[in-house]
């Protein structure tokens, strides 16, 4: 079946502007993540969302980093004036949501952000 | 602060060898650890995992150890491919914690040689 897939694969943009990274989950999995990997270093968490609802977002570095997931599939990662900083690969990862710590984090591809 | 650490960046081995990857964590409330494995390009993949209940756990050519009191696990692979050749990253949840986040180490990169 399908997995995880993440769109675009690749984004350039430039300091200051907005840019959205698209989720599609696996589908049925009612548990979605977002992590960011920085050069050199391991994904870190952002937010976590069951159903439509996000269940944590305390990985979210600041106020112009937002996401939903209007009808509990598909998810949107929205970034405001984008900073140099924020340069690095977006993964989404879905799971079956049954809550148990053994349910598999299934990862998309990612998002490569390039802030110029 | 790092609450996952790998501290071999790298590890190149011989095809047929073993290869040891190391983890320490510090936050006494993970109870499930996981080593993802990830190729250029392409998004992390669940290798193995095992709960703080048990010491080991084995799938085939991967076996992944664990001391709670060291606060330390390792990931065994025997014998070493070229197609192990990757990244592999070490990650630890908690059980109370809301949808069991992953807390990831740094990676450690093998290079398995033919």
């Amino acid at each position: 079946g399908a997995g995880v897939s993440q769109t675009p694969s690749n984004k350039v943009t430039e300091k200051g502007k907005y840019v959205e990274l698209r989720c599609d989950p696996i589908s049925g999995h009612t548990a979605l993540y977002w992590y960011r990997q920085s050069l050199g270093q391991g994904p870190e968490f952002l937010i976590y969302f069951q159903g439509t609802g996000a269940a944590d977002d305390s990985g979210l570095p600041n106020d112009r980093f937002f996401a939903v997931r209007p009808e509990g599939s598909v998810s949107t990662l929205k970034i405001q004036r984008t900073e140099r900083g924020d340069s690095a690969v977006y993964l989404c990862a879905s799971s079956s949501g049954q809550g148990r710590s053994t349910d598999t984090q299934y990862f998309g591809p990612g998002t490569r952000l390039t802030v110029l | 602060d790092q609450q996952v650490k790998q501290n071999s960046p790298s590890l190149s081995v011989q095809e047929g060898r073993i290869s040891i990857l190391n983890c320490d964590y510090t936050n006494s409330m993970f109870d499930y650890f996981l080593w993802y494995k990830k190729y250029p390009a392409e998004g992390p993949t669940f290798l193995i995992s095992i709960s703080s209940i048990k010491d080991k756990n084995e799938d085939g050519r991967f076996t992944v150890f664990l001391n709670k009191s060291a606060k330390h696990l390792s990931l065994h692979i025997v014998p070493s491919q070229p197609g192990d050749s990757a990244v592999y990253f070490c990650a630890a949840s908690a059980r109370r914690a809301a949808g069991n986040k992953l807390t990831f180490g740094g990676g450690t990169r093998v290079l398995v040689k033919p």
